[in-house]
């Protein structure tokens, strides 16, 4: 049991380049969550999905695009990526929207140069 | 969404009791408050949450005012290693998405 999986770790992308953030769980949860978390601020949510084949948008949408194609995965893409999108991402999922607890991955630090 | 207030530093003595306050004023009836802490940069880690009664866990433990505008955190021996950022959350109702929003958060330095 993984828990919350996010790969990869670690990237430097260029400005302009695209990439995909990839978030797994094996603990078979309805609920995932996608947020980005600047030097000295709390987490800010980027998009949600409530189930596999959904998504919503969060608090701070723009610039991305996420997919849940399969109920596991939850996928996060910066589609030309901007300095102002330098963070670290975390990803969130839960068996219920409330009353449960939320499982955080332990990010991905990314860097836009 | 529900907005969570809470002091942005607080020290306490290791070994002291940590007392964390939190106020939520526009909390609705179905809304849970959830603590989290964040230990520098690490994914968050659950603490404990609660709907309207007082919660206990190995952690901690959690008092929510009978009009649930306002929470505390209880840490009841601190360590140095619960220096860290904690968070108190409403978590918006199942029907929205279940989002967790959150604030600043208080970073909790506990000395020896």
């Amino acid at each position: 049991n993984a828990g919350v999986t996010q790969t990869p770790k670690f990237r430097v992308l260029k400005t302009g380049q695209s990439m995909t953030l990839l978030c797994a769980q094996d603990m078979n949860h309805e609920y995932m969550y996608w947020y980005r978390q600047d030097p000295g601020m709390g987490l800010r949510l980027i998009h949600y999905s409530v189930g596999e084949g959904t998504t919503a948008k969060g608090e701070v949408p723009d610039g991305y695009n996420v997919s849940r194609l399969k109920k596991q995965n939850f996928l996060l893409g910066l589609e030309s990526a901007a300095p102002s999108q330098t963070s670290v991402y975390f990803c969130a999922s839960s068996y219920e929207g409330q009353g449960t607890e939320a499982f955080f991955g332990q990010g991905t630090r990314l860097t836009v140069v | 969404d529900a907005k969570t207030t809470q002091p942005p530093s607080m020290d306490c003595a290791e070994g002291r009791a940590a007392n964390l306050p939190c106020n939520h004023s526009t909390i609705s009836g179905n809304e849970y408050v959830y603590w989290y802490r964040q230990i520098h940069s690490q994914g968050p880690q659950y603490i404990i949450h609660g709907l309207k009664n007082n919660e206990t866990n190995e952690m901690a433990s959690l008092i929510i005012t009978e009009d649930r505008k306002s929470s505390t955190l209880i840490l009841p021996h601190a360590t140095l290693r619960d220096t860290a950022v904690y968070y108190c959350i409403v978590r918006v109702e199942r029907n929205q998405g279940g989002k967790l929003i959150f604030g600043q958060g208080t970073e909790l330095s506990v000395k020896p």
